[in-house]
Parts: structure tokens; C-alpha cells; sequence
């Protein structure tokens, strides 16, 4: 079965400091996908990055970067030097190459203090 | 830019009502879902639909009935609406075909937020 884990309901950090939201994921697939969406207050869910099973390079995109590593099937998320706008859920998911349906994560709710 | 397109953004139902949440893209994408969002519980797939004349099932499929009326509309029908179908839907699309690029994102409409009373 295909489950993704986000073991970490809420966190709260104070602005400038670093966070990682953690996600595991479940799958006997060889192929699959990766993502993070992010949904700010106002509600909409914003795609931030997918990930394909082959590709195990971490990627950074300015204050944001990702850490997969197969071998402990994780697919973690760092927010550097964390800022106000950055408070929002961050759901982490899962789709198989077989199929359509992409399964969540239950999100992580982070605050940043200000 | 208008995306995926979600109609009503709110609405209240007693229950036993019936209502169509509409959903439209216009990206030319060939899938498309409709979830429910519930606290504390993610987001839920309800229905998909791969291609314009196929549905499928997702994780939570009862009480629900979908219909991809063309390539850009997707709708969710609640035939007698309960108290435990209140949530926040939300309808997506994405350029995934189910045998070739399965790394697309998905692109979500803003949300219909369903009470029924």
C-alpha cells in the first residue's frame, strides 16, 4: 500500500530561524513521484516542487531546498532563515507512475513567529 | 490566467439537499480530481477522472457522483447531502496521462467551502 507520512501535525519557529517539515512515504513501485504543495491562509494549495524516484538530487531554490533520500524514503523540506509569509500547511505527496491518483500527506501547519 | 475554476466558493445545504459543485480548466489538461479537505485529515480524493469519458474511484468515493462532461469540466454531484460531507472540496487538473509523464503537478481551484446543516 502507498501511504506518505507527515509525522509532524504543527510547528512553531521564530522568523530567521531554520525549519524542516519531514515526510516519508510508503511504496513497493519502483517509479514514482514526489511533491510539496503549500497552503497558505488564504487557501489555495500552491505547487512548490516535484521529484522523480531516479532522480536523487537535492535541490534548492532560494530559501527553499529538498532532501530525498531513498534509502530511508524520505523526502524532507527546509525553509531557510524562515520569514512570516512562509506560515502556511505544507502537504507532502505521493503518485505512483502506474496510476492517476496522487495521495497527501495530512500536512504540517507551521507558524513563524514573528 | 484563470487556471481551474471552482463554482460556488461557499454554500450552505440542509440535509437531504442535492447540489453540483462545478469545476473547470482550461489548460487543456487531461486528468482531473476532486478532494475534500478536512481537518486534521489531509487532503482526501474523492473521484478522478484519467481522461474525458473515464472516472474512477478514489479513497473516499460514497455519497459522491462525478461526471467529466468534456475535457475542461469536472463536476461533483451530492445526491442527498449529510452533516459528515461538510468540508472544504477541491477540484485540480494536471497533464498526467496514464502511461507516458506521470510527473506532472497538479493545479488546484480555490476551494468550495460546504456546510450542511
Amino acid at each position: 500500500a502507498q501511504k506518505v507520512t507527515q509525522a509532524q501535525t504543527e510547528i512553531s519557529v521564530v522568523e530567521k530561524e531554520d525549519v524542516t517539515l519531514d515526510c516519508v512515504y510508503e511504496t513497493r513501485d519502483t517509479t514514482y513521484y514526489l511533491f510539496w504543495y503549500k497552503q497558505p491562509p488564504s487557501g489555495e494549495l500552491v505547487f512548490l516542487i516535484r521529484r522523480n524516484s531516479f532522480d536523487e538530487q537535492n535541490e534548492i531554490s532560494g530559501r527553499y531546498s529538498w532532501n530525498f533520500q531513498k534509502s530511508t524514503s524520505s523526502f524532507n523540506f527546509t525553509i531557510t532563515a524562515s520569514q512570516v509569509v512562509d506560515s502556511a500547511v505544507y502537504f507532502c505527496a505521493l503518485k505512483m507512475n502506474r496510476d492517476d491518483k496522487i495521495i497527501f500527506g495530512k500536512g504540517t501547519r507551521l507558524h513563524i513567529l514573528p | 490566467n484563470a487556471g481551474v475554476t471552482q463554482t460556488p466558493k461557499f454554500q450552505v445545504l440542509k440535509t437531504g439537499q442535492s447540489m453540483t459543485l462545478q469545476c473547470a480548466q482550461d489548460m487543456n489538461h487531461n486528468s482531473m480530481y476532486w478532494y475534500r479537505q478536512d481537518p486534521g485529515m489531509g487532503l482526501r480524493l474523492i473521484y478522478y477522472s484519467a481522461s474525458e469519458g473515464t472516472t474512477d474511484k478514489g479513497e473516499v468515493p460514497n455519497g459522491y457522483n462525478v461526471s467529466r462532461l468534456n475535457k475542461r469540466e469536472f463536476s461533483l454531484r451530492l445526491e442527498s447531502a449529510a452533516p459528515s460531507q461538510t468540508s472544504v472540496y477541491f477540484c485540480a487538473s494536471s497533464e498526467d496521462e496514464r502511461w507516458g509523464f506521470g510527473n506532472q503537478p497538479q493545479h488546484f481551484g480555490d476551494g468550495t467551502r460546504l456546510s450542511i446543516l
